[in-house]
């Protein structure tokens, strides 16, 4: 099974703030990498998808980037509504695996 | 707009199988293109992919879990459904009714549905 890293576990930031996180695949996974945010007590929402590409209604603030092994999810000038736990997730056209997060908070 | 509902017991005794239906509205799950999936998550073990089911049938399981998972469709009732059999306290979890689309992942999610495993 393809293992997924993500870093920092936790993310103190201000609003305004630019802000990045990183994922690792334990192989390559080409560009098969999602994004999701989670506020509490909601299902996961797609942010991005195929490494790079903006689900439809996601603020542009939102960018990925990286292929193969190496992933981020950016967000410029976060938002009060940002501030929550963040996912990557490799995937196939009918299984994948997520990482185990990252909690963006209020600084 | 797509939207999906899941249902099921919220308590499930030990050794004892758990059933959730996930009810799709807004979109057909006969679609040639979606597979639909459970993702359950933990506070031990985070988002974990359970199994997708395609509405022919055709099935892709977890290796760890595949010995007692069994999903399955009723495209009649635009409906598809989680069997997990012998439960144990840590399948205690938020289970999740998905749509998984092709190179975009699971881009539709239901609600969750908590699940406690206790005698």
């Amino acid at each position: 099974d393809i293992q997924m890293t993500q870093s920092p576990s936790t993310l103190s930031a201000s609003l305004g703030d630019r802000v990045t996180i990183t994922c690792r695949a334990s192989q390559s996974i080409s560009t098969w990498l999602a994004w999701y945010q989670q506020r509490p007590g909601k299902a996961p929402k797609l942010l991005i998808y195929k490494a790079s590409s903006l689900e439809s209604g996601v603020p542009s603030r939102f960018s990925g980037s990286g292929s193969g092994t190496e992933f981020t999810l950016t967000i410029t000038s976060l938002q009060p509504d940002d501030f929550a736990t963040y996912y990557c997730q490799q995937y196939s056209a009918y299984s994948g695996t997520f990482g185990p997060g990252t909690k963006v908070e209020i600084k | 707009q797509l939207q999906l509902q899941g249902s099921g017991p919220g308590l499930v005794k030990p050794s004892e199988t758990l059933s959730l239906t996930c009810s799709v509205s807004g979109g057909s799950i006969n679609s040639n293109v979606h597979y639909w999936a459970w993702i359950r998550q933990s506070p031990g073990k985070g988002l974990e992919w359970i199994g997708s089911v395609y509405h022919t049938g055709s099935t892709y399981y977890k290796a760890s879990l595949k010995s007692r998972v069994t999903m399955s469709v009723d495209t009649s009732r635009n409906q598809f459904f989680l069997r997990l059999t012998s439960v144990r306290v840590d399948d205690t979890a938020i289970y999740y009714c998905t749509r998984l689309s092709p190179r975009v992942s699971l881009d539709n999610w239901g609600q969750g549905i908590q699940v406690t495993v206790s005698s």
